[in-house]
């Protein structure tokens, strides 16, 4: 069974970084889109980028271009996501998920980490 | 980015009820329409895919349709563990793009 399982909550001052980590675990990796969501309160879902590791390059929405990096490691089957100048508005739950099928972004996501809260306050 | 619309926001039912939930994306989207079901505190959950396909786990009172722009989640008859938020997603052009939820309620 596919497990994604995320690093813990993160408390975060503004203009100051998050990595969260989501780990895969029973099932293949390297082929696999993995993306990175989240659900900010009072907000509805938003994808942020994903990745597929054996091609190695981050695919980024444009309006977190500028501030996110996705990366993944082959050899721990876990990718990541940082996000950097932080400001309240960041103060979300992030997931990672996995796509059904492999091979592209185009797909739904099947397997999803449990999720990480970010929060940003002075 | 494609734009998701769905409607309604809210919805109060009542168990053995029929409900349909509505999603049209600003551009045509082909089959790549997904719908996710969220309770309260936990990740979204997989529920159909590629319009109608049902992902395994859910039972066949769950059904999706439609095409192009418009589309459709029925629930033919309301269980207590079907009330939740769902969503639908586009996967058919980046970023993927959900649309603002539906909170089914109990009336």
């Amino acid at each position: 069974q596919v497990q994604l399982v995320q690093s813990g909550a993160e408390a975060k001052k503004p203009g100051s970084s998050v990595k969260v980590s989501c780990k895969v675990s029973g099932g293949p990796f390297s082929s696999y889109a993995i993306s990175w969501l989240r659900h900010a309160p009072g907000q509805g879902l938003e994808w942020m980028g994903g990745i597929i590791p054996i091609f190695g390059t981050g695919n980024y929405a444009q309006k977190f271009q500028d501030r996110v990096t996705i990366t993944a490691d082959d050899s721990t089957t876990t990718a990541y996501m940082e996000l950097s100048s932080l400001r309240s508005e960041d103060t979300a739950v992030y997931y990672c998920a996995r796509a059904i099928e492999d091979g592209g972004y185009a797909r739904a996501l099947d397997y999803w980490g449990q999720g990480t809260l970010v929060t940003v306050s002075s | 980015d494609i734009q998701m619309t769905q409607s309604p926001s809210s919805l109060s039912a009542s168990i053995g009820d029929r409900v349909t939930i509505t999603c049209r994306a600003s551009e045509s989207i082909s089959v790549y329409l997904n719908w996710y079901q969220q309770k309260p505190g936990k990740a979204p959950k997989l529920l159909i895919y590629t319009v109608s396909s049902l992902q395994s786990g859910f039972p066949s009172r769950f059904s999706g349709s439609g095409s192009g722009t418009d589309f459709a989640l029925t629930i033919s008859s309301l269980q207590p563990e079907d009330f939740a938020t769902y969503y639908c997603q586009q996967s058919y052009s980046s970023p993927q793009t959900f649309g603002q939820g539906t909170k089914l309620e109990m009336k």
